[in-house]
């Protein structure tokens, strides 16, 4: 069966701009998290959508949003850019309870210059 | 809150030696278990869980890990390393109403 599909896999875009990732999980996955990795930070929860609401968030400013469809599939969008931004963006689908696991995308690479 | 704790942000082996990757967790009620891998520009692959059925857990690529309550640990090992295993690991937790939450990440190193 297909994996978790993220889209684009790499964007650059310029200090102020916004921009949209989007996260398609494996079918029958209800579940959709998103993290950010960077070299200094490490992976970091930005969000989880499950059945289309906001289960849970981190610790990230407003303008990381997010959101689930009724299919699923999910849109993170980060709003001026700022350089500190530049990172993988990696989202993971899960059927949605503790025990089951998450399944990750290869991840989107952002670079804001 | 629940949190991870990876000891040692790089490690290296010689083939064919023991991998031992250090991971301690921080967690009111026993959490469930995570490691994963992840290869330059990919993302992360489930090497293996632990979700209370056993403590001593197999994964993929000959991985293992044991959950010892008493220790608050969950250490990866592979008897014997390959060039191939080169990668980030990553331990994470999770408890049910929570986010998964990941430890800082371990490089492996592998020398011929």
């Amino acid at each position: 069966k297909a994996g978790v599909t993220q889209t684009p896999r790499y964007l650059i875009k310029t200090r102020g701009q916004q921009v949209t990732l989007s996260c398609s999980p494996i079918s029958g996955h209800r579940s959709v998290s998103w993290y950010q990795q960077t070299p200094g930070q490490g992976l970091q929860f930005l969000f989880e959508y499950f059945s289309e609401t906001q289960r849970n968030k981190g610790n990230f400013p407003g303008r990381f949003s997010g959101r689930q469809f009724s299919n699923s599939r999910s849109e993170m969008n980060v709003s001026t850019l700022e350089l500190g931004d530049s990172a993988l963006y990696l989202c993971a689908s899960s059927l949605g309870r503790a025990g089951y696991g998450y399944t990750f995308g290869s991840g989107t690479r952002l670079t804001v210059v | 809150a629940q949190s991870v704790t990876q000891l040692g942000s790089h490690v290296s082996v010689s083939e064919g030696a023991l991998v031992l990757l250090r991971c301690n967790y921080s967690s009111s009620v026993p959490p469930y278990l995570f490691w994963y891998v992840q290869y330059p520009n990919q993302g992360l692959q489930l090497l293996l869980k632990y979700t209370s059925a056993a403590t001593l857990v197999k994964g993929i690529n000959g991985f293992e890990a044991e959950f010892k309550k008493s220790e608050t640990s969950f250490h990866l090992t592979k008897p014997s390393a390959h060039m191939s295993d080169a990668a980030e690991y990553f331990c994470a937790v999770i408890k049910a109403g929570t986010a998964l939450i990941f430890g800082k990440g371990t490089t492996l190193s592998v020398s011929s």
